[in-house]
C-alpha cells in the first residue's frame, strides 16, 4: 500500500539556522514521483519540486535543497538558513505512475515555524 | 496565483444542507483533481476527471459527487451535510491526463464550515 510519513509534526527553528524536514514513502511501484508543497498560513498548496523515482540526484534551489534516497525511501528536504517566510505547513506527497489517474498521496505534514 | 480558480473562498451553511463548490482549471489544464483537508483526515484525494469524464476515485463520501463539463470547469457538490464534512476543499488542475508526472497546481481552496 502506498504511504508517506512525515514523522516531524511540528518544528520550530530560530533564523538563519539550517533545518531538514524528513519524509519517508512506501510504495510497491519501481516508477513513482514525489513531491513536495508548501502551504503558507493563507492557505494555499504551492508546488516546490517534484522528483521521479529514476533520478536519485540531489536538488538545490536556492536555499532549499532536497536529498532522495531510494535506498531508505527518503526524499528529505532541507532548507539553508531559514527566514521567517519560511514558516509554514509543508507536504511531502507521493504519486504512482500506474495507479489511476496519478493521485496524490500526502504525509501528515510538518509545520516549521521560524522565530526572528 | 496558481490560475486555479475556486469560489466559493468561504461556506457555511447548516447540516442537512447541499453546496456546491467550483473550480476552474489553469488554462491548458484537462485533469481537475479534489482533495480534502481536514485536521483530523488531512490531505485526501476525493476524485479526478479527464476532459470530463471521471478518472479516478478516492475516499469520496456517497453523498459527495462531482462532474467536469465541455468547457473544463468542474463542480462539486457536497450534499445531506454533517458536522464532520467541515474542511478545506481543494481543486487541482494538471495538463497531463491522470499520469504522476506532472505538477499539480492546487487552487486556493473552498473553506466549508458546518454547523
Amino acid at each position: 500500500a502506498q504511504k508517506v510519513t512525515q514523522a516531524q509534526t511540528e518544528i520550530s527553528v530560530v533564523e538563519k539556522e539550517d533545518v531538514t524536514l524528513d519524509c519517508v514513502y512506501e510504495t510497491r511501484d519501481t516508477t513513482y514521483y514525489l513531491f513536495w508543497y508548501k502551504q503558507p498560513p493563507s492557505g494555499e498548496l504551492v508546488f516546490l519540486i517534484r522528483r521521479n523515482s529514476f533520478d536519485e540526484q540531489n536538488e538545490i534551489s536556492g536555499r532549499y535543497s532536497w536529498n532522495f534516497q531510494k535506498s531508505t525511501s527518503s526524499f528529505n528536504f532541507t532548507i539553508t538558513a531559514s527566514q521567517v517566510v519560511d514558516s509554514a505547513v509543508y507536504f511531502c506527497a507521493l504519486s504512482e505512475v500506474y495507479n489511476q489517474g496519478g493521485k496524490l498521496i500526502f504525509g501528515q505534514g510538518t509545520e516549521l515555524s521560524v522565530k526572528p | 496565483d496558481s490560475g486555479v480558480t475556486q469560489t466559493p473562498k468561504h461556506l457555511i451553511t447548516a447540516t442537512g444542507q447541499r453546496v456546491t463548490l467550483r473550480c476552474s482549471p489553469r488554462s491548458g489544464d484537462l485533469s481537475v483533481y479534489w482533495y480534502q483537508q481536514s485536521l483530523d483526515q488531512g490531505l485526501q484525494f476525493l476524485i479526478q476527471y479527464y476532459n470530463g469524464e471521471e478518472r479516478a476515485k478516492g475516499n469520496i463520501l456517497e453523498r459527495f459527487s462531482a462532474q467536469q463539463f465541455p468547457d473544463l470547469h468542474s463542480e462539486l457538490n457536497l450534499s445531506s451535510l454533517e458536522l464532520g464534512d467541515s474542511a478545506l476543499y481543494f481543486c487541482a488542475s494538471s495538463v497531463a491526463p491522470g499520469l504522476a508526472d506532472y505538477e499539480q497546481y492546487f487552487g486556493p481552496g473552498t473553506r466549508l464550515t458546518v454547523t
